[in-house]
């Protein structure tokens, strides 16, 4: 039974760009919360999404937007790419409300 | 809105000691309060949580965690260290029904031989 997946694991872009970063939950899972970590910190929620709808989101700019697909997969997108963007990027998914979430490998993003 | 801290950002015990990780939180309702661990250049591994229930919980890898309302803690603990535990562990909560989890910034545990 494979885990959570996430692609790439690394990307370089530059200031400006766009970009897409990709999640399969494990099997059996239905919602998808994103995070972005900075350097020498903790997880910070970006925004969850149950039923192909975003359903929570965190303090971060409209530059960040994601999507969920009927498989339960999902993405996330980040417009206008700023220097301070750079981070590992984590996808956790859960079955429901209040149990644990798991979380994949992550995807380094360094933006130049 | 719920937060949490882990007031140490590095704790060093050496192999076979018990170990503590500290950790408190704020919530307005009823605290779901997780644990996690992180490897280097890995994702959160999933230690324990602690929703309801005995306020004494065990989890994976010989770890367990202690809930306290009154302190508002939830600290983190193995009787026995060992090497392979030296990574980077993360307290969360969730404040149910927000699903937003916010994790600690992370205590770097280091045991050593």
């Amino acid at each position: 039974d494979a885990g959570v997946t996430q692609s790439p694991t690394h990307l370089i872009k530059t200031r400006g760009q766009q970009v897409t970063l990709r999640c399969s939950p494990k099997s059996g899972h239905d919602t998808v919360s994103w995070y972005q970590q900075a350097l020498g910190q903790g997880p910070q929620f970006i925004f969850q999404y149950y039923e192909e709808e975003e359903r929570q989101r965190g303090n971060f700019p409209d530059r960040f937007s994601g999507h969920q697909y009927p498989n339960y997969s999902s993405e996330l997108n980040v417009n206008a790419l700023l220097l301070g963007d750079s981070a590992l990027y984590l996808c956790a998914s859960s079955l429901g409300d209040g149990n644990e979430q798991f979380f994949g490998p992550g995807t380094r993003l360094t933006v130049l | 809105a719920q937060s949490v801290a882990q007031p140490e950002d590095q704790v060093n015990v050496a192999e076979g000691n018990p170990l503590t990780v500290k950790c408190t939180y704020s919530v307005s309702g009823n605290p779901y309060l997780f644990w996690y661990v992180q490897y280097p250049n890995r994702g959160l591994q999933f230690l324990l949580k602690y929703i309801t229930g005995d306020n004494l919980v065990k989890g994976s890898y010989g770890f367990e965690a202690e809930f306290n309302k009154s302190q508002t803690s939830f600290h983190l603990k193995k009787p026995s260290a060992l090497v392979s535990d030296s990574a980077l562990y993360f307290c969360a909560v969730r404040d149910m029904p927000d699903n937003d989890m916010r994790f600690g910034a992370g205590t770097r545990l280091t045991v050593k031989p």
